[in-house]
C-alpha cells in the first residue's frame, strides 16, 4: 500500500513568517510530486509540482524534493492570512501512472 | 484555464435511492477520476477512466459504478445509496505535464465538489 504521510497540524505561523510543510512517501518509484491547497468547504487547487531533486520556486512558494530521503516539502514565504488552508501533498505511482496518492493534509493557520 | 464542472453541488437523497453525479471537463483530457473526501480519511479514489468506455477501480469502488460514454463526461452512480456514502465527491481530470522538458507526470485538476447527504 503506497503511503503519503503529512503532519495533520494545525501548523500556526505569524503573518510574514515562513511556513514549512513536510511530506514523506513510501514508493521509491514515484516520479512526480504535487502540492494542492484546499480552503474549507472548497475543492483542492494545484499550487505547484516538482519532478527533479532540489528546489523549485514559484512566487512565494518553493517546493523541495529529496528522492533519496523520500521527502518533499513546501515553503511559503511571507505568509499571509489568506494562506490559511489545508495543504495536500500528492505523489504519483511511478513513471507513466495516471493516479496520484494523496496525503491527508496539513492544516496551516497564519495568525495576523 | 482548466474547467471541470460538477453539475450537482448539494444533494440530499434517501437510503436506497439511485444517485447520479455528473462531471464534465472542457479540456479534452484523457483521464478522469472520482474521489470522495471525508474528515480524517483524506481523498480516496473511487474509480478512474483513461479513455472513453474504459474504467478502472480505485481504492474504494464498492457500492459505486461509473460511466464514460463521451470523452468529456464521467458519471458516478450510486446504485443504492446508503448513509455511509454521505460525503463530498470530487471529480477530476488530468493531463500529462512537462512533456516538453522531458519531465512526465499527470497533473490532476478538480471540480468544485458535490456534497451528498444520504438520509
Amino acid at each position: 500500500q503506497k503511503e503519503v504521510e503529512q503532519n495533520s497540524g494545525p501548523l500556526s505561523v505569524p503573518e510574514g513568517a515562513i511556513a514549512s510543510l513536510n511530506c514523506t512517501y513510501s514508493d521509491r518509484g514515484s516520479q512526480s510530486f504535487f502540492w494542492y491547497r484546499q480552503y474549507s468547504g472548497k475543492s483542492p487547487e494545484l499550487i505547484m509540482f516538482i519532478y527533479s531533486n532540489g528546489d523549485k520556486e514559484d512566487g512565494r512558494f518553493t517546493a523541495q524534493l529529496n528522492k533519496a530521503s523520500q521527502y518533499v516539502s513546501l515553503l511559503i514565504r511571507d505568509s499571509q492570512p489568506s494562506d490559511s488552508a489545508t495543504y495536500l501533498c500528492a505523489v504519483d505511482s511511478g513513471a507513466g501512472s495516471y493516479q496520484l496518492t494523496f496525503g491527508k493534509g496539513t492544516k496551516l493557520s497564519v495568525i495576523p | 484555464d482548466v474547467k471541470v464542472t460538477q453539475s450537482s453541488r448539494y444533494l440530499v437523497k434517501r437510503t436506497g435511492e439511485k444517485v447520479f453525479l455528473e462531471c464534465v471537463q472542457d479540456m479534452d483530457h484523457e483521464n478522469m477520476f472520482w474521489y470522495r473526501q471525508d474528515p480524517g480519511l483524506g481523498l480516496r479514489l473511487i474509480y478512474f477512466s483513461y479513455d472513453v468506455k474504459m474504467k478502472e477501480k480505485g481504492d474504494i469502488p464498492e457500492g459505486y459504478s461509473v460511466s464514460r460514454e463521451k470523452k468529456e463526461r464521467f458519471s458516478l452512480i450510486l446504485e443504492s445509496a446508503s448513509t455511509n456514502q454521505t460525503s463530498m465527491y470530487l471529480c477530476a481530470s488530468s493531463i500529462p505535464t512537462g512533456a516538453g522538458t522531458g519531465e512526465i507526470g499527470n497533473t490532476i485538476y478538480f471540480g468544485e465538489g458535490s456534497w451528498l447527504t444520504v438520509v
